[in-house]
């Protein structure tokens, strides 16, 4: 079936270091790939989406790669803020619609 | 912008309580979602709703049941709280061109059961 696994955290950083959350999926046929991201006290938002191999989605400094050949779809980004602390979750929008599986999610703190 | 409201941020109810969960969007989408947010155990779907009326079972619909009687609110019940469905709720809402997936969430309803 189709699954979301990805790194488990909490992941601390220093404000500006390099940000890589892991996150790999098991699918079939051509799913949508997500990252969303839950600030403290809110709701989940959209931050990035690939729908084809290759794709890179890129939104406010975060990016991430869609890589068919490994199945995976790792968050990035080069200097991470203070605000930036919050839970990432990686998804997969399943082929034939209406279904995204999450993954557990990863909370990111970062230290001033 | 997208704007989904839930009824209560949080809530606490007595074991066997009937619990209504409410939740409004002002985008006119046609699919909606009910989530529980558990620690370790990410977003897993209850119910969904793609159109008025009409409603489909997620992974986790035992001891919920839910209510989409106009397009922009989707209700989630809980016949009888319990215990275990101490828990974060989260609603959210898609577009249909986006087949469902690119949702938008409500800020979440803090249910504790005792």
């Amino acid at each position: 079936g189709n699954s979301v696994t990805q790194m488990e955290g909490p992941v601390t950083l220093s404000e500006e270091a390099f940000l890589t959350i892991n996150c790999t999926y098991t699918a079939t046929g051509y799913p949508s790939l997500f990252w969303y991201v839950q600030y403290p006290g809110e709701g989940l938002q959209l931050l990035l989406k690939a729908t084809k191999a290759d794709d890179k989605g890129s939104n406010k400094g975060f990016e991430a790669t869609y890589r068919k050949e490994t199945t995976s779809f790792h968050l990035e980004k080069g200097s991470v803020q203070v605000s930036d602390s919050a839970v990432y979750f990686c998804a997969l929008g399943a082929t034939g619609g209406f279904k995204t599986i999450f993954g557990a999610g990863t909370r990111l703190f970062v230290k001033a | 912008d997208v704007k989904v409201t839930q009824s209560s941020r949080y809530l606490v109810k007595r074991t066997g309580e009937k619990v209504f969960l409410e939740c409004v969007q002002d985008m006119d989408h046609e699919n909606m979602f009910w989530y529980r947010q558990d620690p370790g155990l990410g977003l897993r779907l209850i119910y969904f709703s793609y159109d008025v009326k009409m409603k489909e079972k997620g992974d986790i619909p035992e001891g919920y049941s839910v209510s989409r009687e106009k397009k922009e609110r989707f209700s989630l019940i809980l016949e009888s709280a319990s215990t275990n469905q101490t828990s974060m709720y989260l609603c959210a809402s898609s577009p249909p061109w986006t087949g469902g997936y690119e949702q938008y969430f409500g800020p979440g309803t803090r249910l504790t059961v005792t």
